[in-house]
């Protein structure tokens, strides 16, 4: 089945690590991207991609990084610097720039302890 | 499930009855606008959505209203059920490019 991919489903980090978020899709999609969810602010852009081994900073980039080496995968990667990282992390990807439906995961939940 | 709308706004209606959930936008460049539903612990799902050249786009029990002059959407539900029940979604996406930006969102809450 095609889909598109999040693990994994729960995370705990330590203070002053970094940590990668999963994000997988088979849709042979061209765009993908990391939002963040907080409680009463709905879904926040992180990094988004148009195509392999390219990447814009969306509206909080600051504090993490993200990479596009192939079609299918587009991590993310929560730096010590994000000074506040524990939240919902969601990804999403479709197909080109006509294109509005973007299909999520299930979503990461992050917890720094 | 996850929380996600602990500070969201609440709608709540009775079953059977029609919905109205609004948003208000910032972009007068985006070219789509579109509506998402999410439910508890779930990545959200696409409803509807609408080119900035329309006024009125239909689908099956949902129209989407969009309002330029006053940058203002909204996504009718006809017959609410309480399978409706979730957090809505408006997001925008950039003319000519990939970008989708989301707005706070809207709990629908469905009385039987």
């Amino acid at each position: 089945d095609g889909g598109i991919t999040q693990s994994p489903k729960y995370l705990f980090r330590k203070e002053g690590q970094n940590v990668t978020l999963s994000c997988e899709q088979n849709l042979n999609h061209d765009a993908m991207y990391w939002y963040r969810q907080d409680p009463g602010q709905g879904l926040r852009l992180i990094y988004y991609s148009q195509i392999v081994n390219d990447f814009q900073k969306g509206d909080i980039a600051e504090g993490y990084s993200v990479s596009r080496e192939k079609k299918e995968s587009f991590p993310l990667t929560v730096t010590s610097a994000q000074k506040n990282p524990t939240a919902f992390y969601l990804c999403a990807s479709k197909y080109g720039p006509q294109n509005t439906e973007a299909f999520f995961g299930q979503g990461t939940r992050l917890t720094v302890v | 499930g996850e929380s996600v709308g602990l500070h969201l706004p609440t709608l709540s209606v009775q079953e059977g009855d029609n919905s109205i959930i609004n948003c208000a936008y910032s972009n007068s460049a985006s070219d789509y606008f579109i509506w998402y539903k999410q439910e508890s612990g779930k990545g959200p799902q696409f409803i509807i959505d609408i080119r900035s050249n329309m006024d009125k786009r239909q689908g099956q029990r949902v129209t989407v209203l969009l309002n330029k002059t006053v940058k203002h959407l909204s996504l009718q539900i006809a017959a609410t059920q309480p399978g409706d029940s979730a957090v809505y979604f408006c997001a925008e996406k950039a003319g000519g490019y990939q970008k989708v930006t989301f707005g706070t969102g809207t709990k629908l809450q469905v009385i039987p």
